[in-house]
C-alpha cells in the first residue's frame, strides 16, 4: 500500500500555544488529504478535507478558526491547532488519497498532549 | 440511524478458526468499501477493499460484498492471535469522504 508519514508522532504542549501537524504522501499525489481526531475507545472522526490548492472543508462542529489546514502542494497537507486546550488532547490521524483511486491511506499519527 | 453499523464485539475465536466480520451500510448509492485494521494506539491499516458483488480473496481474508442486502462482511481464515485488533468498516458517500463504522473488536485465543 502507499505511504504517507507523518510528523511528529507525539507532541506535548502547554495550553494557549499552537501546535503544526504534517502529513505527507511519499509515493503518490494525494489530491486530497483528510484529517481524522479519535479519542480513546472512540472511533475515528473526520475533522476536515484537504484538497490541494483550495480551502479545506470543515466538518459540522470543527472550527475552522481553530484548526488550520493548509494543503500547499500534492504531496503536503499541515494541520495547526491554535491555541491548544486540554480538551484538544487526543490522537490526529491524517490520511491520503491517491488521485486515481478511492482507497485511503493514513499516516501513523500524532498524538497531541496539551497540559 | 447510523449510516455504517458493525457490532462493537468482542468478538472471540480461537487459533486457528474462521472470523466473521459484518457490516451493514444505509446509502445504497454507496460503491466503494473498505476493511481497514486497526491495532491500540496505532492508526487503522486498509487490509482489503471491494467495489463489486461478490467475494474478493487476498491471501488470509475475504472480503464479500452483497449491495441488494447493503452488507459488507469479512472473513479471516486461520485466525492468529496477532489478528486481534478493531476491523473497521468503511464506506464511500458521493464524494470522496469514508464513512466509518464504530469497528468490531477481534479477540483470537491462542
Amino acid at each position: 500500500g502507499a505511504v504517507v508519514s507523518q510528523h511528529p508522532s507525539w507532541v506535548i504542549c502547554k495550553s494557549g500555544t499552537s501546535v503544526k501537524i504534517e502529513c505527507r504522501s511519499l509515493d503518490f499525489q494525494a489530491t486530497t488529504m483528510f484529517w481524522y481526531r479519535q479519542f480513546p475507545k472512540q472511533s475515528l472522526m473526520l475533522m476536515a478535507t484537504s484538497n490541494e490548492g483550495s480551502k479545506a472543508t470543515y466538518e459540522q462542529g470543527v472550527e475552522k478558526d481553530k484548526f488550520l489546514i493548509n494543503h500547499a502542494s500534492l504531496t503536503l497537507s499541515t494541520l495547526t491547532v491554535t491555541s491548544a486546550h486540554p480538551e484538544d488532547s487526543s490522537f490526529y490521524i491524517c490520511s491520503s488519497r491517491d488521485s486515481y483511486s478511492y482507497e485511503q491511506y493514513f499516516g501513523p499519527g500524532t498524538r497531541l498532549t496539551v497540559t | 440511524q447510523k449510516e455504517v453499523e458493525q457490532n462493537s464485539g468482542p468478538l472471540s475465536v480461537p487459533e486457528g478458526a474462521i472470523a466473521s466480520l459484518n457490516c451493514t451500510y444505509s446509502d445504497r448509492g454507496s460503491q466503494s468499501f473498505f476493511w481497514y485494521r486497526q491495532y491500540s494506539g496505532k492508526s487503522p491499516e486498509l487490509i482489503m477493499f471491494i467495489y463489486s458483488n461478490g467475494d474478493k480473496e487476498d491471501g488470509r481474508f475475504t472480503a464479500q460484498l452483497n449491495k441488494a442486502s447493503q452488507y459488507v462482511s469479512l472473513l479471516i481464515r486461520d485466525s492468529q492471535p496477532s489478528d486481534s485488533a478493531t476491523y473497521l468498516c468503511a464506506v464511500n458517500s458521493s464524494s470522496y469522504k469514508l464513512i466509518f463504522g464504530s469497528g468490531t473488536r477481534l479477540l483470537v485465543r491462542p
